[in-house]
């Protein structure tokens, strides 16, 4: 099976304070994803990389930024993190593109 | 740009019945992937069923299955024998066969009653 792995489920930070939310996936899978999603927003891409130290922005990448080192591991990078950022944040994994994603089990992040 | 809509927030069914959760979409595209997600509380998103394009026949997942119309852009899912472990939120998907991302409807959120 897949696995995609999230370094935090809950996760508390003051404004200001820069933020870094890892993911990790098993199954050597060259694309990898960051979402944010919100109550009746559904899920909005930040960034995405097809490689590594490739990436691409999503629709909403205002804020953010991204690092792959390695293949297996995502990183999401809040700078400065601000209170409009306070979201469930969600990683996923795919293995080509017509395939479907696989996604961790989310980090839901507090800025206060 | 493509859009996914689902228009309907929150929906419940009896355990045991069957429920139909809707799904539209917009796109000038004739070739792309279409994804049902599910999202149990608290637990990580998986996928439920996927259709594509190019094929006719809907697709199948045991209790799962989709009525895709690709001439309305519609693609509901269809929960036959509804379980109290189908409670969630539902995730319709679209995605283009040339492009590299999902377009998340906002969901739908199931409740299901014994």
């Amino acid at each position: 099976d897949v696995k995609v792995t999230q370094s935090s489920r809950y996760l508390v930070k003051r404004t200001g304070e820069k933020v870094f939310l890892e993911c990790v996936q098993d199954m050597d899978h060259e694309n990898m994803f960051w979402y944010r999603q919100d109550p009746g927003l559904g899920l909005r891409l930040i960034y995405f990389s097809y490689d590594v130290k490739m990436k691409e922005k999503g629709d909403i990448p205002e804020g953010y930024s991204v690092s792959r080192e390695k293949k297996e591991r995502f990183s999401l990078i809040l700078e400065s993190a601000s209170t409009n950022q306070t979201s469930m944040y969600l990683c996923a994994s795919s293995l080509a593109w017509t395939r479907e994603q696989y996604f961790g089990p989310g980090t839901r992040l507090t800025v206060t | 740009a493509q859009t996914v809509t689902q228009s309907q927030p929150e929906m419940s069914v009896q355990e045991a019945e069957t429920v139909t959760l809707s799904c539209t979409y917009d796109t000038s595209e004739s070739d792309y992937y279409l994804f049902w997600y599910k999202q149990p509380p608290s637990r990580q998103m998986i996928l439920v069923i996927r259709q594509e394009a190019y094929k006719q026949q809907n697709a199948t997942e045991n209790r799962f299955s989709v009525n895709f119309q690709k001439a309305a852009k519609s693609f509901s899912l269809k929960i036959s024998d509804s379980q109290l472990g189908d409670a969630a939120m539902y995730f319709c998907a679209y995605r283009s066969a040339s492009a590299d991302k999902l377009i998340f409807g906002t969901g739908t959120r199931l409740q299901v009653f014994p």
